[in-house]
């Protein structure tokens, strides 16, 4: 079992659509980052979170750490934000990342 | 623009080849990262410098071989690769060194062929 779990794998939704994404982590964590990878494979980063919430215009992410259980949500989704989530783990000590497979998100308009 | 630059964007090399992807970050961070990405896979750290000190080897064969000559450039320089090793490699920065953790910072890849 990978020590970091996304749910679910693929997501198709319709323009304006509320889209959760879901992360499940097995180890001791001092931060989570949730990363977005468009097509060709640049990765930009969007949130490092290591309790509550952070929100950044549509893009909210939530962290319960007791439950280790991370969200990320985007409000009234846009064929721009199609591309993969990525949520990534930074063990108890250093700044080492271990990955989620990522998500796949479409956004059809 | 992220701050962190690879070249090249695309490469195709043989198996007896040998070549040296390069990255370089604008940020003045003092730590950078090399991550391998397969095809189906999740994204997995190879190598860790921090202070251009290599902090990080994961079980990397070693016919990719880092070099980190100063705290804003990151080399990998491969050799002998397998078809196996054809991938999506990336690079990242962030500051370094206690407390932490830090924001990482990616490069936009080099895409990896071995025939």
């Amino acid at each position: 079992k990978n020590e970091v779990e996304q749910s679910p794998q693929n997501l198709t939704a319709q323009e304006g659509e509320f889209i959760t994404i879901n992360c499940s982590y097995s180890v001791g964590i001092s931060a989570l980052h949730w990363l977005q990878q468009h097509p060709g494979g640049g990765i930009v980063s969007l949130f490092m979170l290591s309790s509550g919430k952070k929100k950044h215009g549509r893009l909210i992410a939530t962290i319960n750490i007791q439950e280790k259980h991370s969200s990320l949500h985007i409000t009234a989704s846009h064929p721009r934000d199609s591309a993969v989530y990525i949520c990534a783990v930074v063990r108890a000590a250093g700044n080492k990342l271990t990955f989620g497979g990522g998500t796949r998100v479409l956004v059809k308009p | 623009e992220t701050g962190v630059t690879q070249t090249p964007r695309h490469l195709v090399m043989g198996m007896t080849n040998k070549k040296s992807l390069k990255c370089e970050q604008h940020l003045g961070h003092n730590a950078m990262y090399w991550y391998k990405q397969s095809a189906k896979k999740p994204l997995e750290l190879m190598f860790v410098y921090s202070l251009e000190e290599r902090v990080e080897n994961n079980s990397v064969p070693s016919r990719f071989s880092p070099e980190c000559p100063n705290s804003s450039h990151l080399f990998l320089h491969l050799h002998t690769l397998q078809p196996e090793d054809s991938a999506l490699y990336l690079c990242a920065s962030s500051q370094g060194g206690c407390p932490g953790p830090y924001e990482q910072y990616f490069g936009p890849g080099t895409r990896l062929t071995v025939t």
